[in-house]
């Protein structure tokens, strides 16, 4: 059974700091691994999307790599912004169709 | 255009009521979701869509009947909830449905079943 898990649940930077989120999986035959962003008490926002066979992605400030030997991926935001706080979700697909999700990390950027 | 949108945004509702959960996409996806997404916690998939055929049913009650017209619109249809049932109804969205895709979320509509 795919377990994700998404360490620290809760991190606060001052602004300008980079940010590097952890998301790691026990089961690495995987298709692909989805970064999200949540606002509270609102929808999922799709970041990025990797493939099984990329080692990373990039959108902006944005990067996210992928080593599934080692069943991590890691979301860098680069000069952290007062914007950037929210949750931050980590998924994988499983064979069943459903999304296995990490517990999220929750950020906060401090001006 | 990568929007998926859902209304209400907001739902009170009494165990007797009957009401209903709308999503809509235009972006020519073939596979809707339904998630359930109570505080602190990741989404938990509820129905699955599949080119208008559901295709995954994650033992959910039957209070929760979902229903998709066609292949731009998804409804979920409530009726005699518990309060327990209070949490972020969340819809997505993809291509095809398949493993490799990229899921696109709505803002969700809150529900607060008293």
């Amino acid at each position: 059974k795919q377990e994700v898990t998404q360490i620290p649940a809760a991190l606060s930077v001052p602004e300008g700091e980079n940010l590097v989120l952890n998301c790691s999986f026990t089961d690495s035959a995987i298709y692909n691994l989805q970064w999200f962003r949540q606002d509270p008490g609102k929808g999922l926002t799709s970041l990025l999307l990797i493939q099984s066979s990329q080692r990373e992605q990039t959108s902006g400030r944005l990067n996210a790599s992928l080593d599934k030997s080692s069943g991590r991926s890691t979301l860098y935001i680069a000069a952290s912004q007062p914007g950037d706080s929210a949750t931050y979700l980590c998924a994988v697909p499983r064979e069943d169709y459903k999304l296995s999700f990490g517990a999220g990390t929750t950020v906060t950027v401090r001006a | 255009d990568t929007e998926v949108t859902q209304t209400p945004k907001h739902l009170v509702m009494g165990m007797t009521n009957k009401k209903s959960l709308k999503c809509e996409q235009h972006m020519g996806h073939r596979a809707m979701y339904w998630y359930k997404q109570k505080a602190k916690k990741p989404p938990e998939l509820m129905f699955v869509y599949s080119y208008e055929k559901l295709s995954i049913n994650e033992s959910v009650p039957s209070r929760f009947s979902p229903e998709c017209p066609n292949s731009s619109l998804l409804n979920l249809h409530l009726h005699a909830l518990q309060p327990e049932d209070s949490a972020l109804y969340l819809c997505a969205s993809s291509k095809d449905g398949t493993l490799q895709e990229t899921q696109y979320f709505g803002p969700g509509t809150r529900l607060l079943v008293l």
